[in-house]
């Protein structure tokens, strides 16, 4: 597609329901990345793709979040048990490259967890 | 430990002025520069961007500097609009890992009143 593409825009959550959200990347994109933002903040590094490999995960919380990314294009971000403190926009981004220096985000998947 | 530091919330200016947004960073390792711009309910998108090797570069209305020695950048608009009335997000990458880690400031709202 045109840009990256996220689902659900809008996800409201019981407290301990796990989730999924979806990230469509631009096509032809090696890189991916998910980001968190809370209100009022820049967007916090999660994970990293090349592809299909995992080559940074070291900004996810904790081992309840979980992201895949199976075939090299569309990813998946999953967040088991959601407490309270996971509410958050969770904002995908592609790039061209490894190497590439410019990341494109999608419009992002707000979650509420109530 | 942010390494990327929006230090102004917010910023107000007339129509037809000049804004300037102020960054930031502590990592001398970063060698990318980039400026992104949020609207409300939206993800971000790309604005402008800076390679270490430069100090400016000019993309119509908007312009970036970029001080090494300070550490420092700064993005100019001029002459301001109120269609660019967003939050704009400083970011600075650098290769980690394998690939072009981007850090995100915290942000500032700019205001463009007509």
């Amino acid at each position: 597609g045109a840009g990256v593409s996220q689902s659900p825009r809008y996800k409201v959550a019981k407290r301990g329901q796990d989730v999924a959200l979806r990230c469509d990347p631009i096509s032809g994109h090696v890189s991916l990345f998910w980001y968190q933002q809370a209100l009022g903040q820049g967007p916090e590094f999660l994970t990293y793709f090349q592809n299909e490999a995992q080559l940074d995960k070291s900004g996810l919380p904790s081992d309840r979040f979980f992201a895949e990314r199976p075939e090299g294009s569309v990813s998946t971000l999953k967040i088991q048990r959601t407490q309270q403190e996971d509410s958050a926009v969770y904002l995908c981004a592609s790039s061209l490259g490894g190497g590439g220096n410019t990341i494109y985000f999608g419009e992002g998947s707000w979650l509420t967890v109530v | 430990d942010q390494q990327v530091k929006q230090n102004s919330p917010s910023l107000s200016v007339q129509e037809g002025r000049i804004s300037i947004l102020n960054c930031d960073y502590t990592n001398s390792m970063f060698d990318y520069f980039l400026w992104y711009k949020k609207y409300p309910a939206e993800g971000p998108t790309f604005l402008i961007s800076i390679s270490s090797i430069k100090d400016k570069n000019e993309d119509g209305r908007f312009t970036v500097f970029l001080n090494k020695s300070a550490k420092h950048l700064s993005l100019h608009i001029v002459p301001s609009q109120p269609g660019d009335s967003a939050v704009y997000f400083c970011a600075a990458s650098r290769y980690s890992g394998g690939y072009q880690k981007v850090t995100f400031g915290t942000g500032t709202k700019l205001q463009v009143i007509p």
